[in-house]
């Protein structure tokens, strides 16, 4: 079974705080995205990776940088939290090798006081 | 500018009838489509898909209608259940490119009422 683990379920942080979400998975996957959901407004695209240091901009980068040091792993680093990235974050990643079916992880609910 | 659109936020269907959910898509290099089911605080789960060169895909209960014409797609649940209760999100693609990321819609909230 395909696993794309978050490092955590829930959060809250501070205004300004600099925040770190994890994700790894592990089925080898070349592509790893992080998207955030919103009520009435689906799931958008942040940041995604095809490859080790690589990353491209998704719809909604602003106040977002991510890092791939390695494969399994695509981090998600909020550099001044505010208020308004109070959001369901959801991790996921694909072979990116004709096969598109992008696989979840179970989500970080952030909350920004 | 939104290239995959659901227009229905919400849906009520008695327990046994035919759930019917549709999904509009603007951008025609498009070529494969997936549908994925999200229950509250956990992450989506895929449910189905179909390539843009068929017109139709069943996988048990769930069967996934594309009209590549009217740029339209259409996902069946018969016969719903309670358990079906959830978001469904559609989202495209582009098939060619591997790392071209999959676009959603906003999602379409099923409720399957006993």
């Amino acid at each position: 079974d395909v696993k794309v683990t978050q490092s955590s379920r829930y959060l809250v942080k501070r205004t300004g705080e600099k925040v770190f979400l994890e994700c790894v998975q592990d089925m080898d996957h070349e592509n790893m995205f992080w998207y955030r959901q919103d009520p009435g407004l689906g799931l958008r695209l942040i940041y995604f990776s095809y490859d080790v240091k690589m990353k491209e901009k998704g719809d909604i980068p602003e106040g977002y940088s991510v890092s791939r040091e390695k494969k399994e792993r695509f981090s998600l680093i909020l550099e001044s939290a505010s208020t308004n990235q109070t959001s369901m974050y959801l991790c996921a990643s694909s072979s990116g090798q004709g096969d598109t079916e992008a696989f979840f992880g179970q989500g970080t609910r952030l909350t920004v006081v | 500018d939104q290239q995959v659109k659901q227009n229905s936020p919400s849906l009520s269907v008695q327990e046994g009838r035919i759930s019917i959910l549709n999904c509009d898509y603007t951008n025609s290099m498009f070529d494969y489509f997936l549908w994925y089911k999200k229950y509250p605080a956990e992450g989506p789960t895929f449910l189905i898909s179909i390539s843009s060169i068929k017109d139709k895909n069943e996988d048990g209960r769930f069967t996934v209608f594309l009209n590549k014409s009217a740029k339209h797609l259409s996902l069946h649940i018969v016969p719903s259940q309670p358990g079906d209760s959830a978001v469904y999100f559609c989202a495209a693609t582009i098939l060619v490119s591997g790392n071209t990321p999959l676009v959603f819609g906003k999602g379409t909230r099923l409720s399957v009422i006993a």
